[in-house]
This record gives C-alpha cells, sequence and structure tokens, in this order.
C-alpha cells in the first residue's frame, strides 16, 4: 500500500531565506503526486502535482518540486519565503481514486 | 462557484453521545471523500463516494461510523456513538473525475470534533 513520510513536523525560517520541505513516498507504481497547503482557518489547497514528464514541477505561491523516482522523493521548496507562507503543508500520493497524506509539516517564518 | 461546505465547524460532546456531520461538495461533483486528522498526526482516508455509492470504505475505523449520501448530493457521516478518540479534524473533499483525471481535491474547512 502506498504511503507517505514528511520527516520534519515543524521548520521555522526567515522571511527572505529559501526553503524545502521533505517528502518521501512508498508506492509500486508511477506515483502520482501532490503538495497541499492548510492556512490557518481555511481547507487545503492544491499547491502543485506531478503526474508525469517534467519532474520539475512549478505550483502557485511560488512553490515548485522536483519528483526524484531513484529517491522516492516529491520534495517542495521556494527560493524566498514571505510571512504569508506560514501554514501547515501536506504531501500526497494519488491512487486508484483516492488520496493518501502525510503527517503535515508546520512552517513559522521569522520575521 | 460555492466550495465544499462543512457543518458544524466544531462540535464538543461527550463520550457516548451522537454526532452527526454534514459536507455539501461543490456542485457538478460526483466524487465526494472523507479524511479525518487526529492530533499531529497525518490526514487518514475514511472513505469514498462516487455520486450515491460507496466505491471505497476501507478507511472507516468500525462500526460507530456510518457516511451516507443520499441522491448523490450531500453527505454526512454520523459517529455512534462517540468515544474520546474520535476526536479529531474531520475533511470533506470533493472531485468532479477524481484523482487519476485530475488530480485535485477541493477540501472544505473541516469540521473539528472533541470528544469529552
Amino acid at each position: 500500500a502506498q504511503s507517505v513520510t514528511q520527516p520534519d513536523i515543524h521548520i521555522t525560517v526567515s522571511e527572505g531565506a529559501s526553503l524545502e520541505l521533505r517528502c518521501n513516498y512508498s508506492y509500486g507504481a508511477t506515483p502520482y503526486l501532490f503538495w497541499y497547503v492548510q492556512s490557518p482557518g481555511q481547507g487545503l489547497q492544491l499547491l502543485l502535482k506531478y503526474f508525469s514528464g517534467d519532474t520539475l514541477v512549478q505550483g502557485i505561491k511560488g512553490f515548485e518540486a522536483e519528483f526524484k523516482r531513484s529517491q522516492s522523493s516529491f520534495n517542495l521548496r521556494k527560493p524566498s519565503v514571505h510571512w504569508s507562507d506560514a501554514a501547515e503543508y501536506f504531501c500526497a500520493v494519488g491512487d486508484n481514486n483516492d488520496m493518501r497524506f502525510g503527517a503535515g509539516t508546520r512552517l513559522t517564518v521569522k520575521p | 462557484e460555492a466550495g465544499v461546505t462543512q457543518f458544524p465547524s466544531h462540535s464538543v460532546i461527550e463520550k457516548g453521545q451522537t454526532v452527526t456531520l454534514r459536507c455539501d461538495p461543490i456542485s457538478g461533483h460526483d466524487n465526494l471523500y472523507w479524511y479525518r486528522r487526529v492530533m499531529g498526526k497525518e490526514i487518514k482516508f475514511l472513505l469514498h463516494f462516487v455520486k450515491e455509492s460507496k466505491q471505497d470504505e476501507s478507511g472507516m475505523p468500525n462500526n460507530r461510523f456510518l457516511a451516507e449520501r443520499t441522491g448523490g448530493t450531500y453527505s454526512t457521516l454520523k459517529v455512534q456513538p462517540a468515544e474520546l478518540e474520535d476526536s479529531g479534524v474531520y475533511f470533506c473533499a470533493s472531485s468532479r473525475f477524481g484523482v487519476r483525471n485530475t488530480g485535485e481535491l477541493f477540501f472544505g474547512e473541516g469540521s473539528r470534533l472533541t470528544v469529552l
């Protein structure tokens, strides 16, 4: 069965610094991979997704993620973090017709 | 276009009581999902409807949980009787074509359940 691991429960970065959130997955076939973000008081919002093709995918809000099959990873990156990026981030893998999530990484942004 | 709406946003009940959570998906979305997040843990899949049919209910924890989607529109998730370990945030999501086609699920804000 597929699973997702987000090793970092909580990350703190300074505003303007770069960000990388880690995600590792376990899946027997070509995975469909996603990153969602949940800001306080809101539902989960899709940041980006990977289905096939170019392994570097661009998303909304300046985020990108790179699919590395050899490492079973799909890490999320942003070159310069803004205070509004403070939220919880979830990596997910899609299979058949549903989606399985990691435990999330909470991002705190220092001024 | 209205998003996925969930009601109530927060419910506090005592152990042994019953709670019913409601989800109104985006109009026209045949696929409806329920997920649950227990504090600090992963968002866990509960079940998936396609229209009014249960496509996959493998994530339902036990028979105290009952989900329905009469008429293929809104869905309810009833917990009866509630236990302490049922506390968490229950998310509903919908999509028109499903994960393998578009990849995007549209989520509601969640219903927080606290069982005392």
